[in-house]
C-alpha cells in the first residue's frame, strides 16, 4: 500500500478555516485519497475521498495537488465538534481494506 | 455509525478466556470489515468479508483470532485464549452504496480489555 506522511498534531481557533496536509509522493494513478476523522471514543468517520480533481461535500473540500503527491482537507470554518483525530489513505480501487495510520489530531480552540 | 451496531460495547476478561464480539450491519451491505485499534493507535486491519467470496484474513495477527459471517449480514470475530495485548477497541464497518462503496460505515466499536 502506498504511504501517507501527515504532521501528528495540529491547532486551530474556532470558526477559523483549517487546512490539514497529508503527503503521498508514492501514490498510483489508480490510488483515491480517502478522508477519515474519529471523534473521541467514536468510530471513523468518512468525510471525503477524490482522484484528481478537488471535491467539496457538506463537511468539507479536499484538495488535490497537481501532481497528486499531495493533498489538503479544508474545513471552512472550523467548530469545536470538528476536534477528532484525522486520516488521510490511500486506497486503490482493487483494495478490499482501508490501512489507517497515525492521523493529525487537532485541537480547535474555542 | 449508521447501520452499524457492535455488541457487546464493553468486555473485561480474564486471561485465556474466549470472547466472541459481534457485528450486525443493517441489510444490504455485502462487504464487511473488522479492525481493531489499540490505545493511542491507528487502525490495524483484521479482516474482510465480501459476498460470498473467501474471506480476506491477511490482517489477523495469530490463529487465536477468527471471524465469520453468517447469511451475509452478522459477523462474530471470535478471540480464543485472550491475551493482555489483545485489549483494544474492535471495530466493524460496512461499505456504503450511496457513495458507489468508496466509504466505510463503522460502528461504535467494542472495547476490548483482558485482565
Amino acid at each position: 500500500d502506498a504511504k501517507t506522511t501527515q504532521p501528528n498534531s495540529m491547532e486551530s481557533n474556532e470558526e477559523e478555516p483549517v487546512h490539514l496536509p497529508c503527503n503521498h509522493s508514492t501514490i498510483s494513478g489508480t490510488d483515491y485519497i480517502h478522508w477519515y476523522r474519529q471523534l473521541p471514543s467514536q468510530g471513523p468517520e468518512y468525510v471525503i475521498h477524490g482522484l484528481t480533481s478537488n471535491v467539496n461535500n457538506r463537511m468539507a473540500s479536499l484538495a488535490i495537488a497537481e501532481d497528486r503527491k499531495s493533498s489538503t482537507l479544508i474545513l471552512h470554518r472550523a467548530t469545536l465538534r470538528d476536534a477528532a483525530v484525522y486520516y488521510c489513505i490511500l486506497r486503490d480501487v482493487g483494495d478490499n481494506d482501508m490501512r489507517f495510520g497515525a492521523g493529525t489530531r487537532l485541537t480547535v480552540k474555542p | 455509525g449508521a447501520g452499524v451496531s457492535q455488541s457487546p460495547s464493553n468486555k473485561v476478561t480474564e486471561k485465556g478466556k474466549d470472547v466472541e464480539l459481534r457485528c450486525d450491519p443493517i441489510s444490504g451491505h455485502t462487504a464487511l470489515y473488522w479492525y481493531r485499534q489499540s490505545l493511542g493507535q491507528g487502525l490495524e486491519f483484521l479482516i474482510y468479508f465480501q459476498g460470498n467470496s473467501a474471506p480476506d484474513k491477511s490482517g489477523l495477527p495469530s490463529d487465536r483470532f477468527s471471524a465469520e459471517r453468517t447469511g451475509g449480514s452478522v459477523s462474530t470475530l471470535t478471540i480464543q485464549r485472550t491475551q493482555q495485548e489483545d485489549s483494544a477497541v474492535y471495530l466493524c464497518a460496512v461499505n456504503g452504496r450511496a457513495t458507489g462503496y468508496n466509504e466505510q460505515f463503522f460502528g461504535p466499536g467494542t472495547r476490548l480489555t483482558v485482565l
